[in-house]
């Protein structure tokens, strides 16, 4: 059974902390992805890895960074956490190819 | 301007009534995949189908269908007798290269009620 794990599924953090979202998956894929879910706006690309130590901007990146130190692994930090940043995150893996994208179960962050 | 667009916001039904989700997409590529997910409370994506650009043949797998449109741009997704356990959110996507991140609509929200 195919899994893309995410380390939490709920945090609560303070204004200001460094956070770390974790993503794990067993597929053996290329290619990770962060997503970010708000009501109302869908599902929208934060940053995306093609391979070991390679990132690439989505279409919402400010105020994050992430890390792609082993293929299976892929961590999305949040550098000082703003009430902003308060969401549902979901992270995807998809092989090289036309595939479908596996999701894991979402971490829902709320920063007070 | 949106690439998937899923005009409906949310949509209520009665148990058993068909129901289907629109889903109107762009692009310039003649190589694409389209899909479909669903999104129960427990907030988990579910796959429900893949489709390619080159294949507008419809599909049927029990109570789901899907018509494919190239003429129109357009995915749309229908359940037949529909059910409490349909109550998601339902999300279509488009893929224009291959393994490159997909892009969502902004989701439907369906309530079946019994």
């Amino acid at each position: 059974d195919v899994k893309v794990t995410q380390s939490s599924r709920y945090l609560v953090k303070r204004t200001g902390e460094k956070v770390f979202l974790e993503c794990v998956q067993d597929m053996d894929h290329e290619n990770m992805f962060w997503y970010r879910q708000d009501p109302g706006l869908g599902l929208r690309l934060i940053y995306f890895s093609y391979d070991v130590k390679m990132k690439e901007k989505g279409d919402i990146p400010e105020g994050y960074s992430v890390s792609r130190e082993k293929k299976e692994r892929f961590s999305l930090i949040l550098e000082s956490a703003s009430t902003n940043q308060t969401s549902m995150y979901l992270c995807a893996s998809r092989r090289q190819g036309w595939t479908e994208a596996f999701f894991g179960q979402g971490t829902r962050l709320t920063v007070v | 301007a949106q690439k998937v667009t899923q005009a409906q916001t949310e949509i209520s039904v009665v148990e058993k009534e068909d129901v289907t989700l629109d889903c109107v997409y762009e692009t310039r590529d003649t190589t694409y995949y389209l899909f479909w997910y669903k999104q129960p409370p427990s907030g988990e994506l579910v796959f429900l189908i893949r489709r390619n650009s080159f294949d507008e043949q419809n599909e049927i797998s029990g109570r789901y269908s899907w018509n494919f449109q190239k003429s129109t741009s357009s995915f749309n997704f229908t359940i037949t007798a529909s059910q409490v356990v349909d109550s998601a959110v339902y999300f279509c996507a488009l893929s224009e290269e291959a393994g490159t991140a997909l892009i969502f609509g902004k989701g439907t929200t369906l309530s079946v009620s019994s």
